[in-house]
């Protein structure tokens, strides 16, 4: 199995900072990876998918970039909307597996 | 506006079988792969398993002896049944659909569109 370990589990930080959370893959995906966001008590939403293209509805605010092992979701300007978990997933090889999740809160 | 319903009990008893089903509207079954994953209580997500709509699954290694997934496209319902359960078993169930993104290396598999999630909790 491909296993994906984000960093940092928890970030701090205020409306309008910028914030990168990484994602690292056990082998290499190419590019085959999307970013997701979930709020308490909801279903996931998706973000990126192909490790850089933004879902239809998602500010521009969000973009991910990277290929092969190391990826980056970054916020451009964090709104109040965007406190949340957010998670990667590889999409290159069953079995489909997520990261454990960045959990970004209100400085 | 595709929208994804899951159904079925909340509770279920150690050593029984968990039966969940997702109902699939506004869009038809083609060519995407239907899925299911778990969040247990304050963790993380989950991948269960995946039917592509023509019938062919694959599962999660650690719930393969396990789990079956079946589709029914008269229906336009996807169904989840995880047998054995046990106290870790208790988690939030989605099902969400996987579209197809086509390049030139291949397709692959997105999950744009997700249920609410239905809590299933295993005790007696």
């Amino acid at each position: 199995d491909i296993q994906m370990t984000q960093s940092p589990s928890f970030v701090s930080a205020s409306v309008g900072d910028r914030v990168s959370i990484s994602c690292r893959a056990s082998q290499g995906i190419v590019s085959w990876l999307a970013w997701f966001q979930q709020k308490p008590g909801k279903a996931p939403k998706l973000l990126i998918y192909g490790a850089s293209s933004l879902q239809t509805g998602v500010p521009s605010r969000f973009s991910g970039s990277g290929s092969g092992t190391e990826f980056t979701l970054t916020i451009s300007s964090l709104q109040p909307e965007d406190f949340a978990t957010y998670y990667c997933q590889q999409a290159n090889t069953f079995p489909w597996t997520f990261g454990q999740g960045t959990k970004v809160e209100i400085k | 506006q595709v929208q994804l319903q899951e159904s079925g009990p909340g509770l279920v008893k150690p050593s029984e079988t968990l039966s969940l089903t997702c109902t699939v509207s506004g869009g038809s079954l083609s060519s995407s792969y239907w899925t299911w994953i778990r969040q247990p209580p304050g963790k993380g997500l989950e991948w269960i398993g995946s039917i592509y709509y023509s019938g062919s699954t694959d599962y999660s290694p650690s719930l393969k002896s396990r789990v079956t997934i079946s589709v029914d496209t008269s229906k336009n319902q996807v169904s989840l049944k995880l047998s054995s359960v046990t106290a870790a078993d208790t988690a939030v169930y989605y099902c969400a659909r996987g579209a197809g993104h086509y390049y030139s290396s291949g397709v692959y598999y997105y999950f744009d569109y997700w249920g609410q999630g239905t809590l299933v909790t295993v005790s007696s």
